[in-house]
Formats: structure tokens, C-alpha cells, sequence
């Protein structure tokens, strides 16, 4: 089975921009998180969601959204990108409930 | 108000000793808990988990501990090898639900 993959692994943008960025989810897994994690820093949780609703958000600013597609993919957006929001973005799937897989993560870097 | 805390950032072990890494939570509703290991540019790989019902689980050279009294969980890994350098990270949720990650403890093994 194919892993959790995520597009683009590498982003360079300015302040100000926008971003989308990509998860596919391992096949037959319905929920998807998203997590940033900047250094020095736990893995901060983003939101998930599952059969295309959200079903948790965590404690981040209406600047980031997220969607999850009827195929369980999903993308997420930064609008007006800060320094601050230069991190490794981390995209997990996982089936129901229970175990957690990771992708390699995209690694936003906003000058 | 941080939730999961691996108050060890970082612990260096001899090659061949046993590396403990501990977890503290906060929240007893917490019930199921889970461990995954780091490596630089690559999404965190889940490595064992415990469900509240055990106080135990094992696999192969990794173990965790959970004192669900003390809040308090543990990897333990035995034989420590220079392949297990990495960041490790707790994680802990409610019903199998999103999960609560610590900030990671850096496990460096010297040969």
C-alpha cells in the first residue's frame, strides 16, 4: 500500500502570498490531520477531517483552512503568509480511529 | 496550557544501554497513547502504542510504560542502537480521536 504523500515537499514564498498545499491520504483511510511543526516545537495540530467534514480544529488563525475531496484528499490554505508561518507542514491519515501514518511533510518557507 | 510534556529535550545513551524517554499528560480522560520517532526531513513514523486498559506493551527492543496514576508514560529501548538517534514524540488522545503531541526529545546513541 502507498504511503500518505505530499505536494510540494519544498516552498519558497513571500509575505503576503497564499499557499495551497496537498495530502493524499494511504487508500481506504477517511480521516486526514494536519499538523505544523516549526523548530524547536511539538507538532502543533492544525485540523482534521473526515468524509469531507471538518471534525476538529485546533488553535490557529482563520488564515489557514482546509477541504478534504470525496476521494478523502486534501489540501490546505494559508492566506497573507507571515514569517512566522515558515514550518514543516505535516498531512496524517488514518483510517477510522487509532494509529496516525505521516507523510514527509512540505517545508513552507516564507521570506 | 500544554497538555502532553516530554520535559527531556534531548538524552544521549551509549550504544547498547537502555534508553528511557518519558511523557507526562495532563488530561485523565486521555485513553489511548502512542509513540513515534523523527528523522530530519521525514514525517514522524509511529512506533508503539498503549491503550489505558494495559500498563504495558512491548515490541521487539521498544516498551512503554503507561502510570496511568501518575500521569505518566515511558519508551524504553533496549538495546539502544546509533540507528535510533532521532526525535521522539509522545502523543495522546481521547476515544482514538485527534491526537496531542509533546514538543520531542532528541535520542542521540553514541557508538
Amino acid at each position: 500500500k502507498a504511503g500518505v504523500t505530499q505536494t510540494p515537499r519544498y516552498l519558497i514564498k513571500t509575505r503576503g502570498q497564499q499557499v495551497t498545499l496537498s495530502c493524499s491520504p494511504i487508500s481506504g483511510h477517511r480521516s486526514v490531520s494536519w499538523y505544523q511543526q516549526t523548530p524547536g516545537q511539538g507538532l502543533q495540530f492544525l485540523f482534521e477531517y473526515f468524509s469531507e467534514t471538518q471534525r476538529n480544529k485546533g488553535n490557529f488563525p482563520g488564515r489557514f483552512s482546509g477541504r478534504q475531496f470525496s476521494n478523502s484528499r486534501s489540501e490546505m490554505n494559508v492566506s497573507t503568509l507571515e514569517l512566522g508561518d515558515s514550518a514543516l507542514y505535516l498531512c496524517a491519515s488514518k483510517h477510522r480511529a487509532g494509529t496516525q501514518y505521516f507523510g514527509p511533510g512540505t517545508r513552507l518557507l516564507v521570506l | 496550557d500544554q497538555q502532553v510534556k516530554q520535559n527531556s529535550p534531548s538524552l544521549s545513551v551509549q550504544e547498547g544501554r537502555i534508553s528511557i524517554l518519558n511523557c507526562d499528560y495532563t488530561n485523565s480522560m486521555f485513553d489511548y497513547f502512542l509513540w513515534y520517532k523523527k528523522y530530519p526531513a521525514e514525517g514522524p513514523t509511529f512506533l508503539i502504542s498503549i491503550s489505558s486498559i494495559k500498563d504495558k506493551n512491548e515490541d521487539g527492543r521498544f516498551t512503554v510504560f503507561l502510570n496511568k496514576s501518575a500521569k505518566h508514560l515511558s519508551l524504553h529501548i533496549v538495546p539502544s542502537q546509533p540507528g535510533d538517534s532521532a526525535v521522539y514524540f509522545c502523543a495522546a488522545s481521547v476515544d482514538a480521536g485527534k491526537s496531542t503531541f509533546g514538543d520531542g526529545t532528541t535520542l542521540t546513541v553514541k557508538p
